[in-house]
């Protein structure tokens, strides 16, 4: 099993749906899981940190599921700039774990 | 500085070139890490710095890869006898400290010809 994994999509929803990704990792003992959001041909920018439970911030919610190892992010009222890769990461021995993304097409 | 900062933005090598890149990370942020981006992949671990000590390397595909971070800011990743296969885009990232996310630079894309 690869340390960290996501449904690569792409998700294709419209304007003002509500979409969630999962992502499953293998090291039980990591303590703090990240969303980041990257665009095409650009860098990733960190979007949530999740420590405990959970966080929301405006629109998005990350939530985490320790017994079956699994991060997610809830994103509501989809806006067409929603579109994006979102990747998590989560802590290995020294450096992140990154998993290869989720591709996300908000459409008209 | 604000951000960090890579450079070049874009690099074309003959292969067998030699090539370094720059990385120059937040000020005050004692940790530094070299990801290697393929195309649809996510971010993998090449090394990890924090200050000027070398902590983990182990992600560096070959020993034709070699960074270092002499005074514990501006980093360099230096890739000898460039093959196609090293075509990617190289991030660097910066953090203050463990359990902080990552602030990543535009990247180096890497086009071995």
């Amino acid at each position: 099993r690869k340390e960290v994994e996501q449904d690569p999509g792409p998700f294709n929803v419209p304007e003002g749906a509500t979409v969630a990704f999962n992502c499953t990792y293998s090291n039980s003992a990591s303590q703090s899981f990240f969303w980041y959001r990257q665009d095409c041909r650009k860098e990733p920018k960190l979007l949530m940190s999740v420590y405990s439970s959970g966080n929301e911030d405006g629109r998005f919610t990350a939530q985490l599921n320790r017994a079956s190892q699994y991060i997610s992010l809830l994103i509501r009222d989809s806006k067409l700039s929603d579109s994006a890769t979102y990747l998590c990461a989560v802590p290995g021995t020294r450096a992140l774990t990154f998993g290869s993304g989720t591709r996300l097409q908000v459409q008209p | 500085g604000a951000g960090v900062s890579q450079s070049p933005r874009y690099k074309v090598a003959k292969r067998g070139q030699d090539v370094a890149l720059r990385c120059d990370p937040i000020s005050g942020h004692v940790s530094l890490f070299w990801y290697q981006q393929a195309l649809g992949q996510g971010p993998e671990f090449l090394t990890y710095f924090q200050n000027e000590a070398q902590l983990d390397k182990s992600g560096l595909p070959s020993d034709r890869f070699f960074a270092e971070r002499p005074e514990g800011s501006v980093s360099t990743l230096k890739i000898q006898r460039t093959q196609q296969e090293d075509s990617a885009v190289y991030l660097c990232a910066s953090s203050p400290g463990a359990n902080y996310g990552y602030t990543f630079g535009s990247g180096t894309r890497l086009t071995v010809v």
